[in-house]
């Protein structure tokens, strides 16, 4: 069946432009996690949204970064400004419901110039 | 707050030599607790998990771990490595209901 999907696979951007990038979950999937992975620093928790209840902000590293996740399904990070240390590797993972393991999309490769 | 500690960076391996793995995590109730692993250009794949039961957990790939609730540990063995499992090996701890809280990666390389 279809796994996570995340696009565009690969954004490079200029300093101070905003970016979207997006998520789709696997279909029925109530939990939802956005991850960063940069070189060195394994996988930072950005934030987690777990069916219809308030999402769990708390790893997002300022407020140039949001997120939403629209009619329990499809997931879209915002990066206003982007600044040249935003560039990483933004993964999105799913799962059936809570303390399930996670299903991981091939990311979204985003470089800052 | 949950955490989780992965103390080896990376680690070499000869090709059929036993592994391990370790993982050290921090959380005040019986977490759940997860390994997965990440080839070059590949994505996260989950190896195992625990979340209750026997303490000794197998996996894909002849992988196993072990919950030792006295040293907050999960450590990942493989008996004899072979030259596929060069990877990006990540611990995770997800308590119940919460996020799941991801070590920083120790990265396997495998020599002949």
């Amino acid at each position: 069946g279809a796994g996570v999907s995340q696009s565009p696979s690969n954004k490079v951007t200029e300093k101070g432009k905003d970016v979207e990038l997006r998520c789709d979950p696997i279909s029925g999937h109530t939990a939802l996690y956005w991850y960063r992975q940069s070189l060195g620093q394994g996988l930072e928790f950005l934030i987690y949204f777990q069916g219809n209840s308030a999402p769990d902000k708390s790893g997002l590293p300022s407020d140039r970064f949001s997120a939403e996740r629209t009619g329990g399904s499809v997931s879209t990070l915002t990066i206003q400004r982007t600044q040249q240390e935003d560039s990483a590797v933004y993964l999105c993972a799913s799962s059936p419901y809570t303390d399930s393991p996670l299903h991981f999309g091939n990311g979204t490769r985003l470089t800052v110039t | 707050a949950q955490s989780v500690t992965q103390p080896d960076i990376h680690i070499t391996v000869s090709e059929g030599a036993s592994l391990e793995l370790r993982c050290n995590y921090s959380y005040g109730a019986t977490p759940y607790l997860f390994w997965y692993v990440q080839s070059p250009g590949q994505g996260l794949q989950l190896l195992l998990k625990y979340f209750s039961g026997d303490t000794l957990v197998q996996g894909i790939k002849g992988f196993e771990a072990e919950f030792k609730r006295s040293q907050s540990s999960f450590n990942l063995r493989k008996p004899s490595v072979h030259w596929s499992d060069a990877a990006e090996y990540f611990c995770a701890v997800g308590p119940q209901g919460q996020k799941v809280t991801f070590g920083t990666g120790t990265k396997l390389q495998v020599i002949p």
